[in-house]
């Protein structure tokens, strides 16, 4: 079975500094997705950025980028430039990149507290 | 596009209640999903319906849960009778292929 494993549950970062995010996971797949949500206080579950396994680019959305390495089972999320508003839980998950049977769940982390600084 | 719909926001019952949560997915999607979040399980995956077709019901917690899904349009969950450790916040999500989209949330409350 996947797991996905978050090592920090929380987190602090001086606003317009840099900060990374870790995420490892355990798969036999081949084929999967990776993705960053966000959940502020409201609750709500926003996509940061997803990531496709067979892509090597690492994927960007503005201020938010990952470092990917699939050997290492390594997806961290750095934040650039923090803003007030990027306080949040971040869930890291993970889907098979299969769609048959009981594959189309997520594996969800148990996420980590960001805090920035003003 | 309006993103996935919950209603209610918030649900505040008492125990031996029924409750029905209710779910717009996103047109055009084909997958819908029914979370749970507390503080102490976190995020908990209870059901998900492919082409308005259960196919996992294992994180269903018991049979007070039922989850149906009768059009591409529309899902509900239900609890009855509701317990006070039924108080979560339930969100919705659906997906076209491997990325979801959450619904805002129902908090419930079970006095």
């Amino acid at each position: 079975a996947q797991t996905v494993t978050q090592s920090q549950p929380e987190m602090s970062v001086q606003e317009a500094e840099t900060v990374t995010l870790s995420c490892t996971y355990d798969t036999s797949e081949s084929d999967y997705y990776l993705f960053w949500y966000k959940q502020p206080p409201s609750r709500q579950m926003i996509l940061v950025i997803r990531q496709e396994a067979y892509k090597q680019q690492n994927a960007t959305e503005n201020r938010f980028s990952v470092n990917f390495q699939k050997a290492a089972k390594s997806f961290s999320l750095k934040i650039s430039d923090s803003q007030l508003g990027d306080a949040a839980m971040y869930f890291c998950a993970y889907r098979s990149g299969n769609y048959g049977g009981s594959q189309g769940n997520l594996i969800f982390g148990k996420g980590t507290k960001l805090s920035v600084k003003p | 596009d309006a993103g996935v719909i919950q209603s209610p926001r918030h649900e505040v019952t008492e125990m031996g209640q029924e409750v029905t949560l209710r779910c717009k997915p996103i047109s055009g999607h084909d997958y819908l999903f029914w979370y749970r979040q507390t503080m102490m399980r976190g995020l908990e995956l209870l059901i998900y319906f492919n082409n308005n077709v259960p196919i996992d019901d294992s994180g269903m917690p018991e049979d007070r849960f039922s989850a149906k899904m009768p059009n591409a349009s529309f899902s509900t969950l239900k609890i009855q009778p509701s317990e006070p450790r039924d108080s979560a916040v339930y969100f919705c999500a659906s997906s076209r292929r491997e990325t979801q989209y959450f619904g805002p949330g129902t908090r419930l409350l079970v006095l």
